[in-house]
Protein backbone atom coordinates (compact mmCIF):
# COMPACT_ATOMS: atom_id res chain seq x y z
CA UNK A 1 0.00 0.00 0.00
CA UNK A 2 1.07 3.18 -0.32
CA UNK A 3 1.86 5.43 2.55
CA UNK A 4 2.79 8.49 4.14
CA UNK A 5 5.45 8.11 6.72
CA UNK A 6 6.55 10.73 9.62
CA UNK A 7 9.44 8.72 12.04
CA UNK A 8 9.30 11.26 14.41
CA UNK A 9 6.29 10.96 16.50
CA UNK A 10 8.03 13.90 19.02
CA UNK A 11 10.24 16.47 18.66
CA UNK A 12 11.11 19.32 20.66
CA UNK A 13 13.20 23.18 19.76
CA UNK A 14 14.61 25.86 21.57
CA UNK A 15 12.73 29.09 21.12
CA UNK A 16 14.52 30.75 17.93
CA UNK A 17 16.23 27.69 16.96
CA UNK A 18 15.68 25.95 13.50
CA UNK A 19 13.98 22.36 13.65
CA UNK A 20 13.39 19.86 10.76
CA UNK A 21 10.28 17.76 10.78
CA UNK A 22 10.38 14.33 8.46
CA UNK A 23 8.58 12.99 6.03
CA UNK A 24 8.77 10.40 3.23
CA UNK A 25 6.07 9.23 0.98
CA UNK A 26 5.15 6.63 -1.80
CA UNK A 27 3.37 7.60 -4.46
CA UNK A 28 2.45 6.38 -8.51
CA UNK A 29 2.28 9.71 -9.07
CA UNK A 30 3.91 11.56 -12.09
CA UNK A 31 2.95 14.99 -11.26
CA UNK A 32 1.31 16.17 -7.73
CA UNK A 33 0.93 17.94 -4.69
CA UNK A 34 2.76 17.81 -1.22
CA UNK A 35 1.11 19.69 2.19
CA UNK A 36 2.35 20.40 5.47
CA UNK A 37 -0.15 20.61 7.67
CA UNK A 38 -0.12 22.46 10.88
CA UNK A 39 -3.08 21.66 13.65
CA UNK A 40 -2.68 23.39 17.32
CA UNK A 41 -3.96 21.93 19.82
CA UNK A 42 -7.79 22.38 20.07
CA UNK A 43 -7.38 23.98 16.98
CA UNK A 44 -8.62 24.02 13.11
CA UNK A 45 -6.03 22.09 10.80
CA UNK A 46 -4.41 24.81 8.67
CA UNK A 47 -2.29 24.24 5.91
CA UNK A 48 1.57 25.20 6.18
CA UNK A 49 2.87 24.86 3.31
CA UNK A 50 2.69 23.46 -0.40
CA UNK A 51 5.04 21.75 -3.05
CA UNK A 52 4.28 21.22 -6.62
CA UNK A 53 5.99 17.69 -7.05
CA UNK A 54 7.31 19.21 -10.73
CA UNK A 55 8.17 22.15 -9.60
CA UNK A 56 12.37 21.90 -8.51
CA UNK A 57 12.57 24.82 -6.31
CA UNK A 58 12.22 24.45 -2.48
CA UNK A 59 8.74 26.29 -1.65
CA UNK A 60 8.63 28.84 1.20
CA UNK A 61 6.94 30.60 3.04
CA UNK A 62 8.23 32.95 6.24
CA UNK A 63 9.82 30.83 8.29
CA UNK A 64 8.68 27.79 6.60
CA UNK A 65 10.60 25.93 3.49
CA UNK A 66 10.74 22.21 2.86
CA UNK A 67 13.35 20.10 1.32
CA UNK A 68 11.87 18.38 -1.35
CA UNK A 69 13.70 15.13 -2.75
CA UNK A 70 11.78 13.75 -5.63
CA UNK A 71 13.72 10.79 -6.47
CA UNK A 72 13.53 9.96 -2.56
CA UNK A 73 10.57 10.59 -2.23
CA UNK A 74 11.29 12.81 0.78
CA UNK A 75 9.77 16.17 1.67
CA UNK A 76 11.02 17.65 5.08
CA UNK A 77 9.79 20.95 6.72
CA UNK A 78 11.96 23.42 8.14
CA UNK A 79 11.12 25.72 10.46
CA UNK A 80 13.74 29.09 11.17
CA UNK A 81 13.55 30.97 14.07
CA UNK A 82 10.86 28.82 16.19
CA UNK A 83 8.63 30.58 17.96
CA UNK A 84 6.15 29.63 21.26
CA UNK A 85 2.94 29.66 18.73
CA UNK A 86 3.86 26.93 16.29
CA UNK A 87 3.84 24.29 18.64
CA UNK A 88 1.30 22.10 17.42
CA UNK A 89 1.01 18.67 15.50
CA UNK A 90 2.45 18.34 11.97
CA UNK A 91 0.98 16.41 9.61
CA UNK A 92 2.71 15.61 6.03
CA UNK A 93 0.28 14.43 2.91
CA UNK A 94 0.82 12.99 -0.31
CA UNK A 95 -1.57 11.22 -3.32
CA UNK A 96 -2.28 8.18 -2.89
CA UNK A 97 -4.54 4.82 -4.09
CA UNK A 98 -6.98 4.01 -1.03
CA UNK A 99 -8.07 0.61 -0.23
CA UNK A 100 -11.08 0.90 -2.92
CA UNK A 101 -8.69 2.29 -5.78
CA UNK A 102 -9.75 5.93 -5.35
CA UNK A 103 -7.24 8.83 -5.42
CA UNK A 104 -7.39 10.40 -2.71
CA UNK A 105 -4.82 12.49 0.11
CA UNK A 106 -3.03 10.43 2.63
CA UNK A 107 -2.11 11.91 5.82
CA UNK A 108 0.71 10.57 7.94
CA UNK A 109 0.78 9.43 11.59
CA UNK A 110 1.54 13.77 12.79
CA UNK A 111 4.91 14.98 14.27
CA UNK A 112 4.45 16.50 18.03
CA UNK A 113 6.61 19.88 17.79
CA UNK A 114 7.23 21.27 21.56
CA UNK A 115 8.91 25.05 21.61
CA UNK A 116 10.87 25.46 24.80
CA UNK A 117 10.76 28.86 26.11
CA UNK B 1 -11.36 32.83 3.56
CA UNK B 2 -12.94 29.55 2.83
CA UNK B 3 -14.88 28.50 6.26
CA UNK B 4 -15.89 24.87 6.94
CA UNK B 5 -17.98 24.51 10.04
CA UNK B 6 -19.28 21.14 11.98
CA UNK B 7 -22.57 20.99 13.87
CA UNK B 8 -20.83 20.16 17.58
CA UNK B 9 -17.41 20.36 18.94
CA UNK B 10 -18.62 17.47 21.98
CA UNK B 11 -20.96 14.79 21.51
CA UNK B 12 -21.47 11.84 23.59
CA UNK B 13 -24.11 9.17 22.34
CA UNK B 14 -24.81 5.95 23.50
CA UNK B 15 -23.70 2.26 22.09
CA UNK B 16 -26.82 1.38 19.58
CA UNK B 17 -27.45 5.22 19.08
CA UNK B 18 -27.94 6.85 15.25
CA UNK B 19 -25.55 9.33 15.14
CA UNK B 20 -25.75 12.34 12.51
CA UNK B 21 -22.35 14.38 12.32
CA UNK B 22 -22.98 17.56 10.00
CA UNK B 23 -20.23 19.92 8.22
CA UNK B 24 -20.73 22.91 5.81
CA UNK B 25 -18.79 24.60 3.49
CA UNK B 26 -19.16 28.15 2.23
CA UNK B 27 -17.16 28.47 -0.53
CA UNK B 28 -19.13 26.64 -3.36
CA UNK B 29 -16.35 24.02 -3.22
CA UNK B 30 -17.12 20.53 -4.94
CA UNK B 31 -14.90 17.99 -2.71
CA UNK B 32 -15.85 17.26 0.59
CA UNK B 33 -14.42 14.53 3.08
CA UNK B 34 -14.71 13.23 5.96
CA UNK B 35 -11.92 11.74 8.27
CA UNK B 36 -11.44 10.11 11.39
CA UNK B 37 -8.04 10.90 13.56
CA UNK B 38 -7.13 9.13 16.23
CA UNK B 39 -3.18 8.90 18.22
CA UNK B 40 -0.61 7.41 16.27
CA UNK B 41 -2.50 7.07 13.09
CA UNK B 42 -2.86 10.68 12.14
CA UNK B 43 -5.89 10.76 9.68
CA UNK B 44 -7.87 8.24 8.30
CA UNK B 45 -10.10 8.96 4.94
CA UNK B 46 -13.96 7.50 5.68
CA UNK B 47 -15.69 8.84 3.01
CA UNK B 48 -15.72 11.42 0.09
CA UNK B 49 -17.89 13.13 -2.32
CA UNK B 50 -16.84 14.89 -5.67
CA UNK B 51 -20.35 16.50 -6.38
CA UNK B 52 -24.13 16.09 -4.94
CA UNK B 53 -25.52 12.94 -4.36
CA UNK B 54 -21.95 11.47 -5.33
CA UNK B 55 -19.82 9.36 -2.94
CA UNK B 56 -17.01 7.37 -2.84
CA UNK B 57 -15.34 5.24 0.03
CA UNK B 58 -12.31 6.02 1.48
CA UNK B 59 -9.87 3.59 3.65
CA UNK B 60 -12.06 3.06 6.37
CA UNK B 61 -16.13 3.21 5.24
CA UNK B 62 -17.17 0.24 7.23
CA UNK B 63 -19.75 1.16 9.70
CA UNK B 64 -20.12 4.45 8.78
CA UNK B 65 -22.38 6.57 5.90
CA UNK B 66 -22.60 9.75 4.08
CA UNK B 67 -24.99 11.89 2.54
CA UNK B 68 -25.08 15.43 0.09
CA UNK B 69 -28.20 16.60 -0.79
CA UNK B 70 -26.47 19.88 -1.29
CA UNK B 71 -23.31 21.05 -2.41
CA UNK B 72 -22.00 23.13 0.78
CA UNK B 73 -23.42 20.45 3.08
CA UNK B 74 -22.00 16.61 3.67
CA UNK B 75 -23.46 14.28 6.65
CA UNK B 76 -21.70 11.73 8.36
CA UNK B 77 -24.01 8.94 9.67
CA UNK B 78 -23.21 6.24 12.35
CA UNK B 79 -25.43 3.68 12.06
CA UNK B 80 -25.43 2.29 14.99
CA UNK B 81 -22.76 3.80 16.93
CA UNK B 82 -19.93 1.77 18.84
CA UNK B 83 -17.80 2.10 21.55
CA UNK B 84 -14.30 1.73 18.65
CA UNK B 85 -16.16 4.70 16.75
CA UNK B 86 -14.68 7.10 19.66
CA UNK B 87 -12.28 9.75 17.58
CA UNK B 88 -11.82 12.90 16.48
CA UNK B 89 -13.85 13.36 13.19
CA UNK B 90 -12.51 16.18 10.86
CA UNK B 91 -14.80 17.21 7.47
CA UNK B 92 -12.64 19.08 5.36
CA UNK B 93 -13.59 20.41 1.53
CA UNK B 94 -11.67 21.44 -1.49
CA UNK B 95 -11.82 23.63 -4.34
CA UNK B 96 -13.81 22.87 -7.62
CA UNK B 97 -11.56 22.56 -11.20
CA UNK B 98 -8.62 20.98 -9.07
CA UNK B 99 -8.01 17.34 -8.54
CA UNK B 100 -9.21 15.35 -6.07
CA UNK B 101 -5.77 15.09 -4.11
CA UNK B 102 -4.87 19.55 -4.23
CA UNK B 103 -5.19 21.17 -0.83
CA UNK B 104 -8.25 20.90 1.62
CA UNK B 105 -9.79 22.74 4.03
CA UNK B 106 -11.02 21.54 7.06
CA UNK B 107 -13.20 22.25 10.15
CA UNK B 108 -12.41 22.49 13.68
CA UNK B 109 -13.84 18.92 14.16
CA UNK B 110 -16.37 16.98 16.37
CA UNK B 111 -15.10 14.51 19.21
CA UNK B 112 -17.49 11.96 19.62
CA UNK B 113 -17.47 9.57 22.95
CA UNK B 114 -19.60 6.48 22.72
CA UNK B 115 -20.37 5.10 25.80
Amino acid sequence: AQTVTQSQPEMSVQEAETVTLSCTYDTSESDYYLFWYKQPPSRQMILVIRQEAYKQQNATENRFSVNFQKAAKSFSLKISDSQLGDAAMYFCASPTISNFGNEKLTFGTGTRLTIIP
Amino acid sequence: DVKVTQSSRYLVKRTGEKVFLECVQDMDHENMFWYRQDPGLGLRLIYFSYDVKMKEKGDIPEGYSVSREKKERFSLILESASTNQTSMYLCASSPPDRAITYEQYFGPGTRLTVT
